[in-house]
This record gives C-alpha cells, structure tokens and sequence, in this order.
C-alpha cells in the first residue's frame, strides 16, 4: 500500500519568504507527526495530531511556524519570513495509533527546505 | 536539553561483525525505545522497539539490550553485512502514540 508521501521534495527559498510543505499520511492512520532533522543532528520534534484533540504544538521553534490539519488527513506545515536556520528536512510521520497498538511511526521521504 | 544521548557517532566494522550502539536517556517517564534506520535520502524506518518490561528483544540479527536502572539501551546487529551501511537512530516517547526523543544518530559503514 501507499506510504507516507510528502511534496515538494526539495524547496529552495529566499529569505523572508513563506513556505508550505505537505504530508499525505498513510489512510487510516489517525495521528500525523511532524519533526526537522538538520544537517548531522538527530529529529527534532515539531507537532503532533491526534484525530480531533488538540494538537501538541511544543516542538514549534517559534510563532513563524504553523501547521494544520484538514479532515483528520492532509497536513500543512507553513513557516513564515523563512530564515537561514530554517533550513532543514522536514520529516512527517503518520502512525495508526489503535488501542491494542504499538507506537510505529511510518516516515514519509521528507522534505529538504533550503533557504538561501 | 537532550533527553537521548547516543554514542558513538559513527562507527566501522567489518562484514561479520557486531557493531554496538547505545542510548542513554533521562526522563524515566519513558516507556517505549524505538530504533530507527535511515539510508540517504530517504525516510526513517523503524528497525525493532522495547518496552521497559523486558531486558533484551530479538528480532532477525537486530537485538535491543535494556538496562532501566541505569536507563541505557542498545543496539546489536548480529552478522553485520555492508546493506546494513545506514544511520541509526534510537528514540524514546512517554505514553504510546506520543511524540518521540531521538538520539544525534550513529553514522554504520560495515566495510568486506
């Protein structure tokens, strides 16, 4: 079955632009993650979606990033006024989280954002 | 504040070997210990993950060995073979479904 798919794969900016990444999460799975991996760091955790609660918003860097998601689906990671720092891939995840389940998160290829 | 400290950064074996990586953690509402495997350009995998309940898991020549009184884990990987040439990942997350800690990941080159 289809995996995780994420667009663009790559993304090049300018700085100061805003950007939108996209995460199709695997059907069915009703938690989506989000999390950035710089350049020989480990993930670093962004968000978190779980059906209708709230999401987990800790991870977010500052107010300049945001993230929805439309009908329990489809996500939208958005970073305004993009910075040099910023630059990164962005990494999603989605996970089917069932009672009797365990917590594998399936990556989708991820995104590499470059802000020049 | 890094929650999971993995060592070594990277690591050479040869084709044969056992090459070990271990994780550390701090926040002992950590219940579930994942390891991830990433080749270039693409996503994490997950390789094997441990519940605290259990000292050592096995799977295929992946074994997890957990000490949680000393709240360190590691990663065995039996007969290691030049495929297995990837970064790993450890990770931590409290409570099922939620967020995960990862490690700084461990760079393997596994060389005939």
């Amino acid at each position: 079955g289809a995996g995780v798919s994420q667009s663009p794969s790559n993304k090049v900016t300018e700085k100061g632009k805003d950007v939108e990444l996209r995460c199709d999460p695997i059907s069915g799975h009703t938690a989506l993650y989000w999390y950035r991996q710089s350049l020989g760091q480990g993930l670093e955790f962004l968000i978190y979606f779980q059906g209708n609660s709230a999401p987990d918003k800790s991870g977010l860097p500052s107010d300049r990033f945001s993230a929805e998601r439309t009908g329990g689906s489809v996500s939208t990671l958005t970073i305004q006024r993009t910075q040099q720092e910023d630059s990164a891939v962005y990494l999603c995840a989605s996970s089917p989280r069932g009672s009797g389940g365990n917590n594998e998160q399936f990556f989708g290829p991820g995104t590499r954002l470059t802000v020049l | 504040q890094q929650q999971v400290k993995q060592s070594p950064q990277s690591l050479i074996v040869q084709k044969g070997g056992i090459p070990i990586i271990n994780c550390a953690y701090e926040n002992t509402a950590f219940d579930y210990f994942p390891w991830y495997q990433q080749f270039p350009g693409k996503g994490p995998a997950l390789l094997i993950a441990i519940r605290p309940d259990v000292s050592e898991k096995k799977e295929g020549r992946f074994t997890i060995s957990f000490n949680k009184s000393a709240k360190q884990f590691s990663l065995h990987i039996m007969d290691s073979q030049p495929g297995d040439s990837a970064t790993y990942f450890c990770a931590a997350s409290a409570g099922r479904g939620n967020k995960l800690t990862f490690g700084t990941g461990t760079q393997l080159k596994v060389e005939l």
